[in-house]
């Protein structure tokens, strides 16, 4: 069983403000790390796929990073609106088994 | 594309019941997954699906519980007999080029067994 840690568990902020939390992951045989974006009573939707060490993506005012060598990723969200808040999930990818993360719950007070 | 369809969306059933739940993935998708939600131990997969052959099945968590995939845009999760421990949401998801590309999931099927 892989170990894929997100952090916080959750985390309230308000409208307007910029969040940003992690994804940690091992540092082996490395594929690729997903994140999705899970609202309540939804199923989840897919932010980004990163494959690279390095990357950087970016999707309106969201945005992730990657650091293969040392496990981790962030996700960003700049200038948090009350329809961000949702549950953040990543999932790494090693060989042929995706692992997903327990998610961040974030909610955003108007 | 209509996206990823599930059936039941809800399933209220009593133990000792069989339970089917169905997946129509996206045309054209190679891989198929199933996941479970549970509140204990957030999204596990079950087992996935590569050109309709199951390619790891190490997440089914015992013989009352079985996938099929019988051709390219349909599939079958079954647990037979059901118990209440088996009360989750179970996701069935797709993707196109494998695992290095974004996971389509389903509305989901929410499972109650009492």
């Amino acid at each position: 069983i892989l170990n894929v840690e997100q952090s916080p568990q959750s985390l309230h902020v308000q409208e307007g403000d910029s969040t940003n939390f992690t994804c940690s992951f091992p540092s082996s045989n490395f594929y690729a790390l997903h994140w999705y974006r899970w609202e309540t009573a939804k199923s989840p939707e897919a932010l980004f796929v990163m494959t690279l060490n390095g990357d950087e993506k970016k999707k309106g005012r969201i945005s992730a990073t990657l650091n293969t060598k040392e496990g981790y990723s962030y996700l960003y969200i700049k200038g948090s609106q009350p329809e961000d808040s949702a549950t953040y999930l990543c999932a790494f990818l090693a060989g042929n088994m995706l692992t997903f993360g327990g998610g961040t719950r974030l909610m955003v007070k108007p | 594309d209509a996206g990823v369809i599930q059936s039941p969306r809800h399933e209220v059933t009593e133990m000792g019941q069989e339970v089917t739940l169905r997946c129509k993935p996206i045309s054209g998708h190679d891989y198929l997954f199933w996941y479970r939600q549970t509140m204990m131990r957030g999204l596990e997969l079950l087992i996935y699906f590569n050109n309709n052959v199951p390619i790891d099945d190490s997440g089914m968590p015992e013989d009352r519980f079985s996938a099929k995939m019988p051709n390219a845009s349909f599939s079958t999760l079954k647990i037979q007999p059901s118990e209440p421990r088996d009360s989750a949401v179970y996701f069935c998801a797709s993707s196109g080029q494998g695992l290095n590309s974004p996971l389509h999931f389903g509305n989901g099927t929410r499972l109650t067994v009492t």
